[in-house]
Parts: C-alpha cells; sequence; structure tokens
C-alpha cells in the first residue's frame, strides 16, 4: 500500500539546521510531485513546498523561502526538507504528502504521519 | 499575502446536513484553484476527502460533496455521523504555492 514515513525531526537551537526525510513505498515515486505540510502545535496546516515529480521546479511558502529547501532522490524513493537558520516559529509537526500528479499542483491526497521539529534553546 | 478564509466552527445535528466553505482574499474561487479538502481529527494526519473542487477519493463516503457556491469552494456533508466530528481545511492552488485555509471546527450534536 501506498507508505510515507517523515523521519529526522528533533530538538534544535535557533538559528541552527536540520534535514527532514520522507520514505516512500508502494507507489511510483519518480512519477508524483510531493509536498511538505506543517503544523504548530494547536494551529492551523501550513503548505510548506512542493517539488515536481522530477525536482525540476519547486515552490515555496514565504514564510520559509530562502530558509528551506526541498529536493528528493528519486533513485532512493526519498524526500527531503533542508531547514535553515531555524526559528522558534518553525516548531511545528512536518508532514510529507503526495501530490495528485506529477507536478502536484492539484493538491495533495496521501500523508505520512509527520515528525517533529522543536526549535528551542 | 493571500489569505483563505472559513468559518472557524460550526455545529450540525445526527442526520443534518452542513455546508463548510473557503474563500480567497484574491476574489472568487473558481475550478482554476483547484480546492481540496481535508479532514483532521485530534492526534491524526490529515486525511484526503475532495480534490479539484468535487472529485472524491477512493475513500471518500459517499455523504461528502464538494461545489462552488456563490464564489466560494464548499464542502457539505449529509446525513452526518458522530465520527464526523473533526478539523476540516481547504486548500487553494495560487499558481504555484498553495495555501490552506484555518480550518473549520465541526460539531456533531
Amino acid at each position: 500500500q501506498v507508505q510515507l514515513v517523515e523521519s529526522g525531526g528533533g530538538v534544535v537551537q535557533p538559528g541552527r539546521s536540520l534535514r527532514l526525510s520522507c520514505a516512500a513505498s508502494g507507489f511510483t515515486f519518480s512519477n508524483s510531485g510531493m509536498h511538505w505540510v506543517r503544523q504548530a502545535p494547536g494551529k492551523g496546516l501550513e503548505w510548506v513546498a512542493v517539488t515536481w515529480y522530477d525536482g525540476s521546479n519547486k515552490k515555496y511558502a514565504d514564510s520559509v523561502k530562502g530558509r528551506f529547501t526541498i529536493s528528493r532522490d528519486n533513485s532512493k524513493n526519498t524526500l527531503y526538507l533542508q531547514m535553515n537558520s531555524l526559528r522558534a516559529e518553525d516548531t511545528a509537526v512536518y508532514y510529507c504528502a503526495r501530490g495528485l500528479n506529477s507536478g502536484g499542483w492539484s493538491g495533495m491526497d496521501v500523508w505520512g504521519q509527520g515528525t517533529t521539529v522543536t526549535v528551542s534553546s | 499575502q493571500t489569505v483563505v478564509t472559513q468559518e472557524p466552527s460550526l455545529t450540525v445535528s445526527p442526520g443534518g446536513t452542513v455546508t463548510l466553505t473557503c474563500a480567497s482574499s484574491t476574489g472568487a474561487v473558481t475550478s482554476d484553484y483547484y480546492p481540496n479538502w481535508f479532514q483532521q481529527k485530534p492526534g491524526q494526519a490529515p486525511t484526503a476527502l475532495i480534490y479539484s473542487t468535487s472529485n472524491k477519493h477512493s475513500w471518500t463516503p459517499a455523504r461528502f460533496s464538494g461545489s462552488l457556491l456563490g464564489g466560494k469552494a464548499a464542502l457539505t456533508l449529509s446525513g452526518v455521523l458522530p465520527e464526523d466530528e473533526a478539523e476540516y481545511y481547504c486548500l487553494l492552488y495560487y499558481g504555484g504555492a498553495q495555501v490552506f485555509g484555518g480550518g473549520t471546527q465541526l460539531t456533531v450534536l
């Protein structure tokens, strides 16, 4: 079955970096756009970034532009989120989600269970 | 900054019908925004319900339907069950970036 498993979360100090991973299985990963979405404690969902099926096009939310980088390794069926210059407001559960098409522009269907990132000194 | 607005909370009786809406600060929502709807229960990851305005996923119960209504995207639940109590989020596409609404807490009472 289609499965997404996030990892790499943890506690990190402000200004430091962290890389999240999302391992995909049960579908042809290289055909799908992929998203990162986050949810701060007690808050709503916030779309973070999307990458096209081949990594050729990427879009970011303004709140993370210039600090976060989405990437993928289709040979490893893995999606990444490199997070630099982390701030307290980046504290959230981070979900990866499969896009509905190769560019991910029409939404997403399957979600992982999330990994928690806490930015605190 | 683009803002997507949903009703903060709604209450419906079991067996009743309720419509949740999703508005864009940029103007009327059309099918070009590819409205999506998601359900999230406490402590769980979101579950996709509707994509591209009105299309259901294979797992979406028949009582959920999506549409455009008065310049907004809409999610209608007919024959509401107690298990439908949850937070509901819409998602709109803005030519690359995508934006979630703030969510609607649906109470079944």
